[in-house]
């Protein structure tokens, strides 16, 4: 059933080092999703696209940003990983909008170490 | 924006026993309300969810419902097991948005 894959599964990176993050999908799903989970922690989305349409949280740090080239992949960039960026981040994907199509389906996650 | 709370934080429940777990939510535009179930390392994986224009939903051993008068929707889990061990997530969306609202999450744990 893997059909929002995350790659790497466990990233390590130094501090200040850029990092890219990778979330693919064989679901065909319109939206897709980055969240970052802290421990003991629900996880905080970042952004998400809608097709190519981007939507940005708020409060996200200008530390992150994303790209989605096509419908299958999105990526997740953190230009300069602080300490307090590791985390576990998690695409999820969800089919499109109406309210019949709301489900998200979460990959497995990257976790990141910053050192 | 919308405001998911979730409590307690920790439940305990002996095997074979019920657990139950209640949110409460601000927005009264949400309409859909999904459980998630989390262990340790793994991804959160939808277990059910309900949406606004029905009161309750089952499946197998557990159950949802949703009171929108008082804006708090329920998690049962009847004749609980070791493997249901994990922590549980309620959301709230309004759907139009496409965003989740998630609770804080709750740690069950079930003594064998």
């Amino acid at each position: 059933d893997a059909m929002v894959i995350q790659n790497p599964r466990y990233q390590v990176t130094q501090f200040g080092k850029p990092v890219t993050l990778s979330c693919s999908q064989t679901l065909n799903h319109n939206v897709m999703y980055w969240y970052q989970q802290k421990s003991s922690q629900a996880p905080k989305l970042l952004f998400h696209y809608y097709d190519k349409d981007f939507n940005n949280e708020a409060d996200t740090p200008d530390n992150f940003q994303s790209r989605r080239p096509n419908t299958s992949f999105c990526f997740l960039d953190i230009r300069s990983p602080g300490l307090g960026d590791a985390a576990m981040y998690l695409c999820a994907t969800r089919p499109g909008q109406g309210w019949v199509q709301e489900t998200q389906y979460f990959g497995p996650g990257t976790r990141l170490l910053v050192l | 924006g919308e405001n998911v709370e979730q409590h307690p934080s920790t439940l305990s429940v002996q095997e074979g026993d019920s657990a139950v777990i209640k949110c409460t939510y601000s927005d009264s535009a949400s309409n859909y309300f999904p459980w998630y179930k989390q262990e340790l390392g793994k991804r959160p994986q939808l277990i059910i969810d309900i949406r606004s224009n029905v009161g309750e939903k089952k499946d197998q051993r557990i159950a949802v419902t949703l009171n929108k008068t008082a804006k708090h929707f329920s998690l049962h889990i009847t004749e609980t097991q070791p493997e249901d061990s994990a922590v549980y997530f309620c959301a709230a969306s309004t759907g139009a948005n496409s965003k989740l609202t998630f609770g804080k999450g709750i740690t069950l744990s079930v003594r064998p």
